[in-house]
C-alpha cells in the first residue's frame, strides 16, 4: 500500500559526525518536504522540493543538505555544522496541486546527539 | 508574511463534552487552512481542510472546523470528546500568493480528554 517511509526511526550520533535520514514515497507525489519538530515549537521547514533535481531552503536550512535525484526519494543529511541537531525529523509529500492538497507524513526519525 | 497561531498550549476536556481547539492565521490572500493530529512518536495525520466554499468543513473522526474570515480564525471542534481524541493538534496555513509549496504550521495544542 502507498505511503511514506522514513528510516531509521531512531538514530544516535556523536558530535562532529554527519548523518543521513532516508525518506521514500510511493504516492507519486511531486513535492517533498523535511520538517524539524522540537517541543513547544511546532514544525519548522528545513528544505522542500517541487520537482526532481530542484529544491529550496526553508526557514532553518543551515547545517542541513538534501538531494532529489529521484521522484520517490528525498534524503536529508544533518551535517556537523548543525549546532543543535537533536530533534524529531518529519518527511512529508504532496500532490502536484500542492496548494490545495494536504501533506502526507512519514512516521518520523528521532535523532539524538551524544 | 504568513503565520498561524495556536494560543493554547493545552486544552483539557471531560469525555462527552464538546471541545474546541483554537487557531488564528495571517496571510496576504485568501488562505488555505488545514488541521492535523499527531499521536506520540508518530507522524502527522490529516484531519480536514478549508479551501473555499462552505465555512463549516467536516473531517475525520467526527471533527469539524469553522472558517471565520472576519476573525481570521479556523477553530477545530467536536461535539462530544472521546478519550482517544487525546493527542497533539496542529493548525497549518498556506498563502496562495506566496511560494507554492510553503505551508506554515502552528506550535501545536495538546488535547487531553479525561474519562
Amino acid at each position: 500500500d502507498g505511503g511514506i517511509t522514513q528510516s531509521p526511526k531512531y538514530l544516535f550520533r556523536k558530535e562532529g559526525q554527519n548523518v543521513t535520514l532516508s525518506c521514500e514515497q510511493n504516492l507519486n507525489h511531486d513535492a517533498m518536504y523535511w520538517y524539524r519538530q522540537d517541543p513547544g515549537q511546532g514544525l519548522r521547514l528545513i528544505y522542500y522540493s517541487q520537482i526532481v533535481n530542484d529544491f529550496q531552503k526553508g526557514d532553518i536550512a543551515e547545517g542541513y543538505s538534501v538531494s532529489r535525484e529521484k521522484k520517490e526519494s528525498f534524503p536529508l543529511t544533518v551535517t556537523s555544522a548543525q549546532k543543535n541537531p537533536t530533534a524529531f525529523y518529519l518527511c512529508a509529500s504532496g500532490a502536484i496541486d500542492v496548494n490545495t492538497g494536504e501533506l502526507f507524513f512519514g512516521e518520523g526519525s528521532r535523532l539524538t546527539v551524544l | 508574511a504568513q503565520s498561524v497561531a495556536q494560543p493554547e498550549d493545552q486544552v483539557n476536556v471531560a469525555e462527552g463534552n464538546p471541545l474546541t481547539v483554537k487557531c488564528t492565521y495571517s496571510v496576504s490572500g485568501n488562505p488555505y487552512l488545514f488541521w492535523y493530529v499527531q499521536y506520540p512518536n508518530r507522524g502527522l495525520q490529516f484531519l480536514l481542510k478549508y479551501i473555499t466554499g462552505d465555512n463549516l468543513v467536516k473531517g475525520s473522526y467526527g471533527f469539524e472546523a469553522e472558517f471565520n474570515k472576519s476573525q481570521t480564525s479556523f477553530h477545530l471542534k467536536k461535539p462530544s470528546a472521546l478519550v482517544s481524541d487525546s493527542a497533539l493538534y496542529f493548525c497549518a496555513v498556506r498563502d496562495p500568493l506566496s511560494s507554492a509549496s510553503k505551508i506554515i504550521f502552528g506550535s501545536g495544542t495538546r488535547l487531553s480528554i479525561r474519562p
